[in-house]
């Protein structure tokens, strides 16, 4: 079946431009997360949902960050007035449950640029 | 805190040799998960294995093999005769079972180890 899906894959933009991330996950997945990429590093945690609402949003870096799941499915990752150092990748993944131990499903992520 | 370390940064093997990647971690939990992913070039994270921190058993998967021993925080992962294809950046990652709406994985991710298998 289809997997989890990010949108751009790749995006430019100027810094103090604000950009929006989005992500499809796999469908029936409840639970999704957010994780940034920097070169040469593993995923950092950013923010997870259960459903519609953010059970935890204690990785986001600043108020710039900003994350929203409106109706439990796709979910779009805010960036205001970006920063050259917010240029990463932004991985989504989700899993069947919010249950420890779910293994996660990664998408191919989206490669933020901020010139 | 809960930390993940990946000591080796890079291995080079030739094609048909067996490597082995490290993983050491720390937590101060008595329940928790350890996971090894895969990164190929194309970006993807590719899930290999999941294990509880209430099962030492070793597990073996074709080539691919886990030894997790609690005495020394270490859940390492084998390759058996490597091949091309498994040329990526492999992570190692820990989650506590965090106990809140239910519990989640918040994984902890090690910097990871990229390996290049040559012909």
């Amino acid at each position: 079946g289809a997997g989890v899906s990010q949108t751009p894959s790749n995006k430019v933009t100027e810094k103090g431009k604000y950009v929006e991330l989005r992500c499809d996950p796999i469908s029936g997945h409840t639970a999704l997360y957010w994780y940034r990429q920097s070169l040469g590093q593993g995923p950092e945690f950013l923010i997870y949902f259960q459903g519609t609402g953010a059970a935890d949003d204690s990785g986001l870096p600043n108020d710039r960050f900003f994350a929203v799941r409106p109706e439990g499915s796709v979910s779009t990752l805010k960036i205001q007035r970006t920063e050259r150092g917010d240029s990463a990748v932004y991985l989504c993944a989700s899993s069947p449950t919010g249950t420890g131990g779910s293994p996660l499903h990664f998408g191919n992520g989206t490669r933020l640029t901020v010139t | 805190a809960q930390k993940v370390t990946q000591a080796q940064t890079e291995i080079s093997v030739v094609e048909k040799e067996d490597v082995t990647l490290d993983c050491v971690y720390e937590t101060r939990d008595t329940t928790y998960y350890l996971f090894w992913y895969k990164q190929p070039p194309s970006g993807e994270l590719v899930f290999l294995i999941r294990r509880n921190s209430f099962d030492e058993q070793n597990e073996i998967s074709g080539r691919y093999s886990w030894n997790f021993q609690k005495s020394t925080s270490s859940f390492n992962f084998t390759i058996t005769a490597s091949q091309v294809v498994d040329s990526a950046v492999y992570f190692c990652a820990l989650s506590e079972a965090v106990r809140f709406s239910g519990g989640y994985n918040k994984l902890i991710f090690g910097a990871g180890t990229r390996l290049a298998v040559h012909p």
